[in-house]
């Protein structure tokens, strides 16, 4: 099974709400990643955990909030954010990269945000 | 430092003919290459990867890929394009033991009847 799934597929929200997109893959992944990809634009990183542990935030506003609570779930939690966050949001997974090795990640279907 | 070039935004080809999308990187190191593809409102999907077993990659429902390191290029082929074919097409790279990946800009495919 190589899947990733994330739900919800589609949200809309406004800009005082809270919301959260929810990642799941059961291939035994112990990396998992978020992205964000605006129309007509290559995915650009936002958070990448390792064991379970944030390894890397790449400078992400705080209204994002990355939550990993065990290695087959990851979580981003939403709050006020604003018309500009509107995309897709994807989520991935892979094996852990090590030295010399390099694993290639397996993306979900995405959350498309709508935020009014 | 990596990069990956993209040199076509959009490529036109008819249904049977063959399909060539072309991508040029830059790494300092021997990086690993992927091809992605994305339909419409949908997640990326892994087409093949290069990591410096065998430069010509065979990838799924027909796609190949050879890696020339003298050209430093990655392009991608398949002999004869279908509709389904048509899509987002993504060159990437990555380095050894790192987790992030460098995204080209992406190339758009069209197939016509």
């Amino acid at each position: 099974d190589t899947e990733v799934t994330q739900t919800p597929k589609h949200l809309v929200m406004g800009m005082t709400n809270k919301k959260s997109l929810k990642c799941e893959q059961h291939m035994g992944h112990r990396a998992m990643y978020w992205y964000k990809q605006k129309a007509k634009k290559p995915p650009e990183l936002m958070f990448v955990y390792s064991y379970e542990k944030l390894s890397i935030n790449e400078s992400v506003p705080s209204r994002f909030s990355p939550e990993c609570p065990n290695s087959s779930l990851l979580n981003l939690h939403l709050h006020a954010l604003q018309p500009e966050d509107s995309a897709l949001y994807l989520c991935a997974s892979s094996q852990e990269p090590g030295q010399g090795r390099i694993y290639e990640q397996y993306f979900g279907p995405g959350t498309r945000l709508t935020v009014t | 430092a990596q990069s990956v070039t993209q040199l076509d935004s959009h490529v036109s080809v008819s249904e049977g003919t063959p399909v060539l999308l072309r991508c040029n990187y830059s790494s300092s190191y021997s990086p690993s290459l992927f091809w992605y593809v994305q339909h419409p409102n949908k997640g990326l999907q892994l087409l093949l990867k290069y990591t410096s077993a065998a430069t010509l990659v065979k990838g799924i429902n027909g796609f190949e890929a050879e890696f020339k390191k003298s050209e430093t290029s990655f392009h991608l082929t398949k002999p004869s394009a279908h509709m389904s074919d048509a899509a987002e097409y993504f060159c990437v790279v990555s380095l050894s033991g790192y987790s992030t990946l460098t995204f080209g800009k992406g190339t758009m495919l069209l197939v016509s009847p």
